[in-house]
């Protein structure tokens, strides 16, 4: 089966500096890579995703690259503020698209 | 469209007692998915169904779990005689298609096993 694995694990940015967070996955025949952003006590909620036949997409101050050969997609998101703080959860399908397996997550600190 | 329904948000069980969490999808989604997170962990894969087919539950544990969704009403996760190390939230998500049209999440329910 599918496994996802995502680093960092933490990660403390100031305030209007960029972030990155990275992952790997192990299934070649994965199609589709969602990110999804968790702040405390509430509901997981998707954010951007991407499909393996594009190699990145933007949206405002989010975005997602997908590299297919090395089977690593990343999440960037630029001039940070306080209210991305969350935990952000990268996942791929399982190849046959049977359901989503996700990273182990990242704890995003914006400092003010 | 209310989104995705869980009830109840919070449960308190002792131990022995059975838990019964209820995850309607939102309107038109047909494919159901249940997950669970441990405190400051990631999100497990438990158990996939369609309407009354269990169609991936490869995640679920052998023994005291059980799931179910029937052709009317909501999508049931049952855990029988809980124990302390089921406290956790457990989130369902549906969506339309499959996995790969992306996930709706509930708002999860918090299991806590006294």
């Amino acid at each position: 089966g599918e496994n996802v694995e995502q680093h960092p694990s933490t990660l403390s940015v100031q305030e209007g500096d960029s972030a990155v967070i990275k992952c790997t996955y192990s299934d070649s025949a994965s199609n589709y890579f969602p990110w999804y952003k968790q702040e405390l006590g509430k509901r997981p909620q998707l954010i951007i995703d991407i499909r393996s036949n594009v190699g990145e997409k933007k949206d405002q101050r989010i975005a997602v690259t997908l590299n297919k050969t090395a089977k690593h997609f990343s999440l960037h998101i630029t001039e940070t503020q306080p209210e991305d703080s969350a935990v952000y959860f990268c996942a791929a399908s399982e190849g046959y698209g049977n359901k989503l397996v996700f990273g182990a997550g990242t704890i995003l600190r914006v400092k003010s | 469209n209310a989104g995705v329904m869980q009830n109840p948000r919070h449960l308190v069980r002792r131990r022995g007692q059975e838990a019964r969490l209820r995850c309607s999808p939102m309107k038109g989604h047909s494919h159901v998915y249940w997950y669970r997170q441990l405190p400051e962990e990631g999100l497990k894969f438990m158990v996939y169904l369609q309407k009354e087919n269990i169609i991936d539950e490869s995640g679920m544990p052998k023994e005291r779990f059980s799931a179910e969704f029937p052709k009317e009403g909501p999508s049931i996760l049952r855990i029988q005689q809980v124990v302390r190390g089921d406290s956790a939230a457990y989130f369902c998500a549906s969506s339309m298609t499959g996995a790969s049209e992306g996930y709706t999440f509930g708002s999860g329910t918090r299991l806590t096993v006294v």
